[in-house]
């Protein structure tokens, strides 16, 4: 199995910041990369696709980048609506697997 | 618009077996996988299975074969998630979802996910 190796597990920062959060694959999954949203009693919501590509209605100060083993993902000026947790999750082979995540918080 | 309905939430015994239903609609249903995610209390996201309703064909990780079993009936657009075995462990809200397919470049549709199923696990 492809383990992802996600950090920070959490993470305070300011309003208005950029914030980047990293995930580490076992074995190059080339581009095949999603990155979620997570809130409280809520369902995961799909950011990013394919390392970069902004899922419709994604804000853009939402990125992604990597290629290979190392991926980031980037928050640029933190809004307060951001607080969430945010998994990524490989899709190059089955099973699918996610990193344990990033606790987002407002300092 | 697709929306994934599920079905509410539900007690369960230690060593019974839950199905929750995930109905697809709005959208169209058979070649695009339907996965199951979990995510209990204090835990991230675990992937559980997916099935293919046009081929009827399904995947597990390795520590769920035996315990998991995943059908979808073409006719009312519904997958449904069988757990057996359940244990205290077993406790989570777990969703119904469909991800991007393996070494996909675009989305196989809408890529959504059901508002999840609380289960409970409790003696």
């Amino acid at each position: 199995d492809i383990h992802m190796t996600q950090s920070p597990s959490s993470l305070s920062a300011s309003l208005g910041d950029r914030v980047t959060i990293t995930c580490q694959a076992s074995e190059d999954i080339s581009t095949y990369i999603s990155w979620y949203q997570k809130k409280p009693g809520k369902a995961p919501k799909l950011l990013i696709y394919g390392v970069s590509t902004l899922e419709a209605g994604v804000p853009s100060r939402f990125s992604g980048s990597g290629s290979g083993t190392d991926f980031s993902f980037t928050i640029n000026s933190l809004q307060p609506e951001d607080v969430a947790t945010y998994y990524c999750q490989q899709y190059d082979g089955l099973p699918y697997t996610f990193g344990q995540g990033t606790k987002l918080h407002i300092k | 618009q697709v929306q994934l309905v599920q079905s509410g939430a539900v007690v369960k015994k230690p060593g019974s077996s839950v199905k929750i239903s995930c109905q697809v609609s709005g959208g169209s249903f058979g070649k695009s996988a339907i996965n199951w995610v979990r995510q209990a209390p204090g835990h991230g996201l675990e992937w559980l299975g997916r099935i293919i309703p046009f081929i009827g064909s399904s995947n597990f990780p390795r520590r769920f074969q035996g315990r998991v079993t995943i059908t979808a009936d073409k006719s009312t657009t519904t997958a449904y998630m069988k757990l057996s075995g359940l244990t205290s462990n077993d406790t989570a809200v777990y969703y119904c979802a469909r991800l991007m397919g393996v070494r996909t470049t675009n989305p196989e549709g809408a890529l959504d996910w059901g508002p999840g199923t609380q289960l409970s696990v409790s003696s």
